[in-house]
């Protein structure tokens, strides 16, 4: 089965870094997706990481370990808007398309 | 239209009621999805189509959960005989393909069993 395991809350300051981890009890799946969500409004998605490395999409950037059963999303140079929870979600090894999602971390983003 | 549109936004029901939620996803995307998520949850998946058939529907809690998407586009959950247990926020999602590059979700039915 998946497991996909988030810190529970982050706080930072605005125009700090931080990052988010996601740690993964998987037999396999075929990459790691980042969601962001805004209180009360829909999940959007952020980035993709098919393959092992550092993805970069202008101030967010998410990175993939399979080695080391890992990922992470880097957002740079906060904004009190990146306030939000963020879910990181694979697609188990199997014929299906559904996404299994990580338990959230609830960013907060102080001026 | 530009969005995945669901309807209602809000659903407050009494317990043992049967419920419907709506779901009009963007044009010409094949896949819908519809998640559940309670409160300070992640995303947990139900059922999916592509096209009008369910491909997976391992997600279905039990028997009282069902969905149908008879024309390929607009797609309708429906709940039996619902439980306080029930109460969530129901999301659905459309894609063009593979679920990796990213689903585009509506803003979800609310659902509260009283």
């Amino acid at each position: 089965g998946q497991s996909l395991e988030q810190p529970s809350e982050v706080t930072a300051v605005e125009g700090a870094i931080v990052q988010i981890n996601c740690t993964y009890q998987t037999s396999g799946f075929y990459g790691l997706s980042w969601y962001q969500q805004h209180d009360g409004g829909a999940p959007t998605f952020l980035s993709y990481n098919a393959l092992d490395g550092l993805e970069e999409t202008g101030r967010f950037s998410s990175f993939l370990s399979r080695s080391d059963s890992y990922g992470y999303l880097l957002l740079q140079e906060l904004q009190m808007k990146d306030s939000a929870s963020y879910f990181c979600a694979v697609r188990p090894p199997s014929n299906t398309d559904k996404l299994i999602f990580g338990t959230g971390t609830r960013l907060q983003v102080f001026p | 239209g530009a969005g995945v549109s669901q309807t209602p936004s809000n659903k407050v029901t009494e317990k043992g009621k049967y419920v419907e939620l709506r779901c009009d996803p963007i044009s010409g995307h094949t896949a819908l999805y519809w998640y559940r998520q309670s409160l300070g949850q992640g995303p947990e998946f139900l059922i999916y189509f592509q096209g009008t058939g369910a491909a997976d529907d391992s997600g279905l809690p039990n028997d009282r959960f069902f969905a149908v998407r008879p024309e390929g586009s607009v797609s309708t959950l429906k709940i039996q005989r619902t439980e306080r247990g029930d109460s969530a926020v129901y999301l659905c999602a459309s894609s063009p393909g593979a679920a990796d590059y990213g689903y585009t979700f509506g803003s979800g039915t609310r659902l509260t069993v009283v």
